[in-house]
């Protein structure tokens, strides 16, 4: 089964305050994902990266910054955390068909919960 | 770009009963996924359609791929209060995978 850790399941900063969230995956997956979740606004892309060093700009980038050196590892990083950046951050992966495929499943981790006070 | 649009947004069902969600696009899908999440937890795969027409069944689910592949539809048999969840469906776009806004199933005992 495809394992997918993410570091923290709960998490409180200070407007301000940068954060680091960070993503495992087992899966020797090319492809890696950080959303957002809101109530009534459902799952928001930040960034996407399928290859090692490769990011892509999702739906919401704005105050969020990414990193991927090794292909296991995703983080994702709040340069100057803001209470509008109080939310559920989810981590997923997924093979590739293609490089910049996206028509594989993903696998989530269990989520970060973020709390900006 | 395109999205997917998903209805109903709620759905309080009976235990027992039947019902059925509904993912529209207006623009021709590669494939589409289906999700599940749990109260609390995170979006699982479920299931993925490729072909037009093409329906899967897992257990008291049953999905469907319409002809033109640009809707898909959700059934689920006997409800029971295992299946409560928001069920997301999801097709690539780009570099992408839209998601729904999802469909909250509760149940009735």
């Amino acid at each position: 089964d495809v394992k997918v850790t993410q570091s923290s399941r709960y998490l409180v900063k200070r407007t301000g305050e940068k954060v680091f969230l960070e993503c495992v995956q087992d899966m020797d997956h090319e492809n890696m994902f950080w959303y957002r979740q809101d109530p009534g606004l459902g799952l928001r892309l930040i960034y996407f990266s399928y290859d090692v060093k490769m990011k892509e700009k999702g739906d919401i980038p704005e105050g969020y910054s990414v990193s991927r050196e090794k292909k296991e590892r995703f983080s994702l990083i709040l340069e100057s955390a803001s209470t509008n950046q109080t939310s559920m951050y989810l981590c997923a992966s997924s093979l590739s068909s293609g490089l910049g495929s996206v028509d594989q499943p993903q696998h989530f981790g269990d989520g970060t919960r973020l709390s900006i006070l | 770009g395109q999205q997917v649009m998903q209805i109903p947004q709620y759905q309080h069902v009976q235990e027992g009963e039947d019902f059925t969600t509904y993912c529209n696009s207006s623009t021709t899908l590669s494939n589409i996924q289906w999700y599940k999440q749990r109260p609390g937890g995170h979006p699982v795969f479920l299931i993925q359609l490729v072909k037009s027409g093409e329906v899967k069944k897992q257990k008291r689910l049953t999905f469907q791929f319409g002809e033109a592949k640009k809707n898909s539809s959700l059934h689920i048999t006997a409800t029971q209060t295992t299946d409560v969840g928001t069920y997301f469906c999801a097709a690539p776009n780009d570099y992408k995978l839209s998601f729904g806004a999802g469909t909250t199933v509760t149940v009735r005992a």
